[in-house]
């Protein structure tokens, strides 16, 4: 089955700097990679997806990229923001109900 | 009430209790999903439904049981639970499951403490 490693766990970076969260995974049928944000006490939301066809995709100040030769996806944020501390989850699916989240990164944003 | 609500939000109970999970989207989708978030572990999906059949029910053990009465409400029934059961039980729901690639909408999740 799929498996999905994320890295860094954890990451503090300074206002205003970028953000660059890495996820590997293993399977080649997989062709659908959301990322997800999870504040405390609230379930996680979709922030950006990318689907196999496309290689990179940007919205505001989070951009994805997707190399599925090397089978990695990350997730870029610029001008990082406090309001961006939160934890964030990759995933993986190859378009039916499996959907394989990464163990998630810890963002903190100091000011 | 919008988008996918959970009922409680937190929840102690004993070993030998038998209690229930309530989750409900106003979403108008077709699937809904039951996940697992234990610290430090990725989110484990335990059950799916579409149309309120089940299609996936990934090894989970028996004292965990979903009911899905409708394609807005999904319930999971817990009785002789471990305390290695306690975590944050995350309900989801999108479109559809069969050509997926959808969204998933989240619920604020029961935060579930076994004694």
């Amino acid at each position: 089955g799929e498996n999905v490693e994320q890295h860094p766990s954890t990451l503090s970076v300074q206002e205003g700097d970028s953000a660059v969260i890495k996820c590997t995974y293993s399977d080649s049928a997989s062709n659908y990679f959301p990322w997800y944000k999870q504040e405390l006490g609230k379930g996680p939301q979709l922030i950006i997806d990318i689907r196999s066809n496309v290689g990179e995709k940007k919205d505001q100040r989070i951009a994805v990229t997707l190399n599925k030769t090397a089978k990695h996806f990350s997730l870029h944020i610029t001008e990082t923001q406090p309001e961006d501390s939160a934890v964030y989850f990759c995933a993986a699916s190859d378009y039916g109900q499996n959907f394989v989240f990464g163990p998630g990164t810890r963002l903190s944003v100091l000011p | 009430e919008t988008g996918v609500t959970q009922t409680p939000r937190h929840l102690v109970m004993g070993m030998t209790n038998k209690k229930s999970l309530k989750c409900e989207q106003h979403l108008g989708h077709n699937a809904m999903y039951w996940y697992k978030q234990s610290a430090k572990k990725p989110l484990e999906l335990m059950f799916v439904y579409s149309l309120e059949e089940r299609v996936e029910n990934n090894s989970v053990p028996s004292r965990f049981s979903p009911e899905c009465p409708n394609s807005s409400h999904l319930f999971l029934h817990l009785h002789t639970l471990q305390p290695e059961d306690s975590a944050l039980y995350l309900c989801a729901s999108s479109q559809d499951v069969q050509g997926g690639g959808d969204e998933q909408f989240f619920g604020p999740g029961t935060r579930l403490t076994v004694l």
